[in-house]
């Protein structure tokens, strides 16, 4: 079956650490996001790729670093620069320049602070 | 800049009943779209239905239904004969249809509890 696969589940970060979190797609799709949710709150955009070895800053993107050197997979780097980083992380991809067309989402990574 | 604001944060419906879910948008933007996402406890994002803003029909999909007045930028969800896997949380979001990028716009949500 064709989706959006995130790992680990659950991660947790030393201060002064960087994580990276996965995300890898067998949809096909050329564009991919990273947003951040946090308790009660909406989905905030934090980087998106539209295409490969290119990428943009979403609203939040400071303390973190993605690459896209492969149309399937698109890992955020959480570094040491962000303070604030326990939240819930969600991946999503979707078919570039069809604005119709869904986001389809990943399960999602829950970060903690150790 | 575009902005969504869903202004309930909370909402019980007895099992069966419809329920409305609201939201309203500001955008700039001449073109479009507004999409209806489900969250349920576990956390993924479950895409329920689309409305574009040139569209003439309102959308529905199954039992959901979106209530598009495009004169006051709203785009309410209606969920029919609500059933107890009903209960999550409803994110109203937005993409504009002009410009770069695919980048939608989230609101905060609407936590739904379906009861018996």
């Amino acid at each position: 079956d064709g989706g959006i696969t995130q790992s680990p589940k659950y991660l947790f970060r030393k201060e002064g650490q960087n994580v990276t979190l996965s995300c890898e797609q067998n949809l096909n799709h050329d564009a991919m996001y990273w947003y951040r949710q946090d308790p009660g709150q909406g989905l905030r955009l934090i980087y998106y790729s539209q295409i490969v070895n290119d990428f943009q800053k979403g609203d939040i993107a400071e303390g973190y670093s993605v690459s896209r050197e492969k149309k399937e997979s698109f890992p955020l780097t959480v570094t040491s620069a962000q303070k604030n980083p326990t939240a819930f992380y969600l991946c999503a991809s979707s078919i570039r320049g069809s604005g119709n067309q869904p986001q389809h989402f990943g399960d999602g990574t829950r970060l903690s602070i150790l | 800049a575009q902005k969504i604001t869903q202004t309930q944060p909370g909402m019980f419906v007895q099992e069966k009943e419809a329920v409305t879910l609201d939201c309203t948008y500001d955008t700039s933007d001449p073109s479009y779209g507004l999409f209806w996402y489900k969250q349920p406890s576990s956390g993924e994002m479950i895409f329920l239905i689309y409305q574009g803003s040139y569209d003439q029909q309102n959308a529905t999909e199954g039992r959901y239904s979106l209530n598009f007045q495009k004169a006051r930028k709203s785009a309410n969800l209606v969920i029919s004969a609500s059933q107890l896997g009903d209960s999550a949380m409803y994110f109203c979001a937005m993409r504009g249809l002009t410009g770069g990028g695919n980048k939608l716009t989230f609101g905060t949500g609407t936590q739904l509890k379906v009861e018996l």
